[in-house]
């Protein structure tokens, strides 16, 4: 979808395992959103970064989840010791600048089942 | 507690007629309005948005509608096609400029335009 690439698409973790998901921007973006959906929600944002700069974390979590866009490769949303509650459709987007949501473009998701 | 509420998870229409998606919001700090589609397995891309200092902004079959003071938006289409088909997201922002990191997402209304 517009060429922001996750992966990987499905994740099945065990409580207590780690979750990585990785998020390619477009290219030319260097602007990057991680936005979750929790079943009957609707998406909500989590954290916003440049590379290698976290601009707004203030909808992660206070535990357990960090995000890193490094200068080279995807961004990662890194979630430690996953609980079922972490069950969610995880979405990346990416925008050129700091934009507007209407000019801004998403992946396909990342879905995350915690057995 | 959920600021923007879509009250009808799913609508069914009939091809050629009017498809009328509804979106409340509680928080009247919100100042700019977007409406996004989704398909199955797809990220959300945009669609249409509207600003508090109008109440109607048109695009092709898509217009929305906000009644500011009933805290109140609708999304049309005119005429429903079966490509229409899809889970159709209102999101709000507090900032005029509709930052993508400061979106909140109602839970989505899944469209069915039938034959």
């Amino acid at each position: 979808n517009a060429g922001v690439m996750q992966n990987p698409r499905h994740l099945v973790r065990r409580r207590g395992q780690e979750a990585r998901l990785r998020c390619s921007p477009m290219k030319g973006h260097s602007h990057v959103y991680w936005y979750r959906q929790l079943p009957e929600e609707g998406l909500k944002f989590m954290v916003y970064l440049q590379k290698e700069n976290i601009i707004d974390e203030s909808g992660m979590p206070k535990e357990r989840f960090s995000a890193e866009f490094p200068k080279e490769g995807p961004s990662i949303l890194r979630i430690q010791q996953v609980v079922r509650g972490d069950s969610a459709a995880y979405f990346c987007a990416s925008s050129p600048l700091g934009s507007s949501g209407n000019t801004i473009y998403f992946g396909e998701g990342s879905w995350l089942t915690v057995v | 507690d959920q600021q923007v509420k879509q009250n009808s998870p799913s609508l069914s229409v009939q091809e050629g007629r009017i498809s009328i998606l509804n979106c409340d919001y509680t928080n009247s700090m919100f100042d700019y309005f977007l409406w996004y589609k989704k398909y199955p397995a797809e990220g959300p891309t945009f669609l249409i948005s509207i600003s508090s200092i109008k109440d109607k902004n048109e695009d092709g079959r898509f217009t929305v509608f906000l009644n500011k003071s009933a805290k109140h938006l609708s999304l049309h289409i005119v005429p429903s096609q079966p490509g229409d088909s899809a889970v159709y997201f209102c999101a709000a922002s507090a900032d005029i400029t509709g930052t993508a990191s400061k979106l909140t997402f109602g839970t989505g209304t899944r469209l069915q335009v039938t034959l």
